[in-house]
């Protein structure tokens, strides 16, 4: 069964930093692009940045752009996104998502259960 | 604002028919990128319900169907029933001056009545 736990959230203030983990199990990790997508209190989805399954492509949205570093560990089977120079609008919950390989638009077919990120003062 | 628009909410009676639009525009839908739906129940992670515009994942329902036509997509429900109550996103790629973004729907929250 495909499992992805996140953990490292929690309240930290603006321009603070945060690094959140995603432990994967239940799957071949290394052969998988994975993804961050976070939603803020009541609002919709939105993409933060995914990376490719040997860390050779990594992209991110425009908004966290420079401050957000994605990366993984295939030994430990985990993912990773170290959040820099937190915002207010940062606050979300996040999520780390599997991309799906059956086409060749990016969609996400696993995703986790969520850590919320709180920057507030 | 998203830059792919969907309504806000949508409802339906027990057992009815009811779709879900996502209109989008030529630097996304429209240039031919496939649409995909999540759905999210109250207070959990989203789940993939349709990738590929039409194609669904096993273990989700048949009720659950997809289309996609020019620069809209469409997520159909029938034989509604109250544990379909939730949030329902569409997602797509934009291409802009940056590059090629996952972008995704405003969502539409369905109400069973």
């Amino acid at each position: 069964e495909v499992q992805l736990v996140e953990s490292g959230g929690g309240l930290v203030k603006p321009g603070g930093s945060l690094r959140l983990s995603c432990a994967a199990s239940g799957f071949t990790f290394s052969s998988y692009s994975m993804n961050w997508v976070r939603q803020a209190p009541g609002k919709g989805l939105e993409w933060v940045s995914s990376i490719s399954s040997s860390s050779s492509y990594i992209y991110y949205a425009d908004s966290v752009k420079g401050r957000f570093t994605i990366s993984r560990d295939n030994a430990k089977n985990s993912l990773y996104l170290q959040m820099n120079s937190l915002r207010a609008e940062d606050t979300a919950v996040y999520y780390c998502a599997r991309e799906g390989i059956a086409v060749a638009v990016s969609y996400f077919d696993y995703w986790g259960q969520g850590t919320l990120v709180t920057v507030s003062s | 604002q998203s830059v792919l628009t969907q309504p806000p909410s949508v409802s339906g009676a027990p057992g009815q028919r009811v779709t879900i639009s996502c209109t989008g525009s030529s630097s996304n839908i429209g240039a031919g990128y496939d649409v995909h739906w999540y759905q999210q129940l109250p207070g959990t992670a989203p789940k993939l319900l349709i990738y590929g515009n039409s194609n669904r994942p096993s273990g989700v329902p048949d009720r659950f169907s997809g289309s996609k036509s020019g620069t809209s997509a469409s997520l159909a429900i029938t034989g509604l029933q109250a544990e379909d109550e939730a949030d329902y996103y569409c997602q797509s790629y934009d291409s802009s001056l940056s590059g090629l973004d996952v972008v995704f729907g405003g969502g539409t929250k369905l109400t069973v009545l």
